[in-house]
């Protein structure tokens, strides 16, 4: 059981310019997350689902759009970045109806 | 606005000492709490968790005490061990039933240091 993994695991981008962070899960968890971390800051959720199919906006949306084909794998996509999205992202999951979500190992983001 | 608050960054205390981080919370509609430990370069770690029917759930040389009047948890790691140091979160979840997706608040973190 790999878990939770993230890629990549580091990226620099220019403003402007658009990624996806890849995560992908194999516990079969029907719930996935997207975190933000930034220094001296607790996670904040930018998106989770609770299916295939199925997405919804958590506390800090803005500039990040998510898809949901498959169980296993829950992309973010940024489309224009900008320096206010350099941060720490976490993916995490978990089962349906509990409160222990595993994360992956992060993604260090830079906008320069 | 800031529904899980840790007030204090940072803690140093001495290995075999006990370790106390707290956490307040401001949403009397919590109804489960959880610490994550996390490790630079690594994702957070679920540690230990409490519900709120309880005050009190151990894990070996982990305690979570919850005061719910007071809307405060806190985290005792007695003895305190090197391989504590860490940044630790506490977390809060609704209230269970349908249509709850699990999503946590999170604090902001305090950095343990415990020496040797």
């Amino acid at each position: 059981n790999a878990g939770v993994t993230q890629t990549p695991k580091f990226r620099i981008l220019k403003i402007g310019q658009s990624m996806t962070l890849q995560c992908t899960q194999d516990m079969n968890h029907n719930y996935m997350y997207w975190y933000r971390q930034d220094p001296g800051m607790g996670l904040k959720l930018i998106y989770y689902s609770v299916g295939a199919g199925i997405t919804d906006k958590g506390e800090v949306p803005n500039g990040y759009n998510v898809s949901r084909s498959t169980t296993e794998d829950f992309p973010l996509r940024l489309e224009l970045a900008a320096p206010s999205q350099t941060s720490v992202y976490f993916c995490a999951s978990s089962y349906p109806q509990t409160d222990t979500q595993y994360f992956g190992p992060g993604t260090r983001l830079t906008v320069l | 606005d800031q529904q899980v608050k840790q007030n204090s960054p940072s803690l140093s205390v001495q290995e075999g000492r006990i370790s106390i981080l707290n956490c307040d919370y401001t949403n009397s509609m919590f109804d489960y709490f959880l610490w994550y430990k996390k490790y630079p370069a690594e994702g957070p770690t679920f540690l230990i968790s409490i519900s709120s029917i309880k005050d009190k759930n151990e894990d070996g040389r982990f305690t979570v005490f919850l005061n719910k009047s007071a809307k405060h948890l806190s985290l005792h790691i007695v003895p305190s061990q090197p391989g504590d140091s860490a940044v630790y979160f506490c977390a809060a979840s609704g209230i269970k039933g349908a249509g709850n997706t699990g999503k946590l608040i999170f604090g902001q973190g305090t950095t343990l240091q415990v020496k040797p």
